[in-house]
């Protein structure tokens, strides 16, 4: 079974502070780890995935094998970066994808 | 980027009565699409996997008779949820998969809003 854990459903940081969005996850084989967003009033849309190993709007998350672990960080928060963060895992098994519950990101001035 | 809608937007319907709502990938074809169920305040719960001429793939837990999926089309997925009950009321969100192995890409819908009265 592939499971996906977010142990916070709210964090408050001050804007230009660091952030971390945890994430971890239960799965037996090799997973594909995702972070998606959705802004206030706006759908859910992809925020970058492990495996381009890249860094979209100041976000990156590096995917922690040892740890099973794939948080999400940002060396100086912003206010357009209050929103909800998901973060999910595709197994290789016809693909389907299991989602967090969810953090809810409030960046305050 | 790649666009999905959702018709309608939100519904309100009598109980008993069936409800469709559609799923559209309106700018690359797809051959594989979601279906989510989302509560308040917690996270998309993944009801069946859409395949384009072939059945749905429901989860475990998901009625297939209750939750009908259709995906007669590369850009088209439908989900019709009969004989509505005010326990379906819930947001539904449909999601399509783009690209090839290794650089799949989900784009979800805005999601319809269902109100089983």
């Amino acid at each position: 079974a592939q499971r996906v854990t977010q142990p916070e459903k709210l964090l408050s940081v001050f804007k230009g502070a660091p952030v971390e969005l945890k994430c971890n996850y239960s799965y037996s084989g090799s997973p594909e780890l995702f972070w998606y967003v959705q802004y206030s009033r706006q759908r859910l849309q992809l925020l970058l995935r492990h495996i381009s190993r890249e860094s979209i709007k100041g976000f990156t998350a590096d995917l922690n094998k040892g740890e099973t672990s794939f948080h999400l960080k940002k060396p100086f928060a912003q206010e357009e970066d209050s929103a909800m963060y998901y973060c999910a895992l595709k197994g290789n098994n016809a693909g389907k994808s299991t989602f967090g519950d969810g953090t809810t990101l409030t960046v305050k001035p | 980027g790649a666009v999905v809608s959702q018709h309608p937007s939100w519904v309100i319907c009598k109980s008993g009565t069936s409800v469709k709502i559609e799923c559209r990938s309106l700018d690359f074809q797809a051959t594989t699409m979601f279906w989510y169920r989302q509560f308040p305040k917690q996270s998309l719960m993944l009801m069946a996997t859409s395949n384009e001429g072939s059945k749905a793939t429901y989860e475990q837990g998901v009625e297939k008779d209750k939750f009908l999926i259709n995906h007669a089309s590369l850009t088209l997925s439908t989900l019709t949820v009969t004989s509505a009950h005010p326990e379906d009321s819930s947001f539904y969100i449909c999601s399509a998969r783009e690209g090839g192995s290794g650089r799949e890409t989900q784009y979800f819908g805005p999601g319809t809003r269902l109100l089983v009265l």
